[in-house]
């Protein structure tokens, strides 16, 4: 069975860092394309970034670009979303999400349970 | 970019059906057949429901469908049961490896 685990989510203030870390298990982790998607409390779903099989291309939101960093050791099958220069509008509940190949995501398929991040003085 | 626009809201009686709209531009939903849709209830993590336009995982019933046509994308729920009131959110592919999600869609079983 796929399952992705997020942790690294808390409360840090605006122009903090933060790291989110997502566990993989149940897949051939390497093969495939990984995504982070975000949603704001009560709010809507926004795609915030995106990482090769291989991890040598990267992907973002013109929302985040120059601030947040994808990466992924696939030694590890552990998904990584570096977060620095943190604004109160990022405060979200992340969550990780399968893609559909090594170089494609094209749909979200499973999704961690999320982590949140609170940026708040 | 824009979030693609749904409605707010559908509702309908059990056992009725219900069409969810996702309009989009030349540049997402018009431009790729990579169009998903995903149900999500309260508290929980968002559930893959139709990819690639017209797709069903294996898992989900036959009774939710999707289409597309020009610039707008369309989930059916065909004999609407209770567990199906949630949240439903669209998402295009729109160029250079990026993505959009549509504005969300409440689903009310009345």
């Amino acid at each position: 069975e796929v399952q992705l685990l997020e942790s690294g989510g808390g409360l840090v203030q605006p122009g903090g860092s933060l790291r989110l870390s997502c566990a993989a298990s149940g897949f051939t982790f390497s093969t495939y394309a990984m995504t982070w998607v975000r949603q704001a409390p009560g709010k809507g779903l926004e795609w915030v970034s995106g990482i090769s099989g291989g991890g040598g291309n990267a992907y973002y939101a013109d929302s985040v670009k120059g601030r947040f960093s994808i990466s992924r050791d696939n030694s590890k099958n552990t998904l990584y979303l570096q977060m620095n220069s943190l604004r109160a509008e990022d405060t979200a509940v992340y969550y990780c999400a399968k893609g559909r190949g090594t170089l494609t995501i094209n749909w979200f398929d499973p999704w961690g349970q999320g982590t949140l991040v609170t940026v708040s003085s | 970019q824009s979030a693609l626009t749904q409605p707010r809201s559908v509702s309908g009686s059990p056992g009725q059906s219900v069409t969810i709209s996702c309009t989009g531009t030349s540049s997402d939903v018009a431009g790729y057949n990579y169009v998903s849709w995903y149900q999500q209830h309260p508290g929980k993590a968002p559930k893959l429901m139709i990819y690639d336009v017209t797709e069903r995982p294996s898992g989900v019933p036959d009774r939710f469908s999707g289409s597309k046509s020009g610039n707008t994308a369309s989930l059916t729920i065909s004999g609407l049961q209770a567990e199906d009131e949630a949240d439903y959110y669209c998402c295009s592919y729109a160029g250079s490896y990026t993505y959009v999600f549509g504005t969300g869609t409440k689903v009310t079983v009345l």
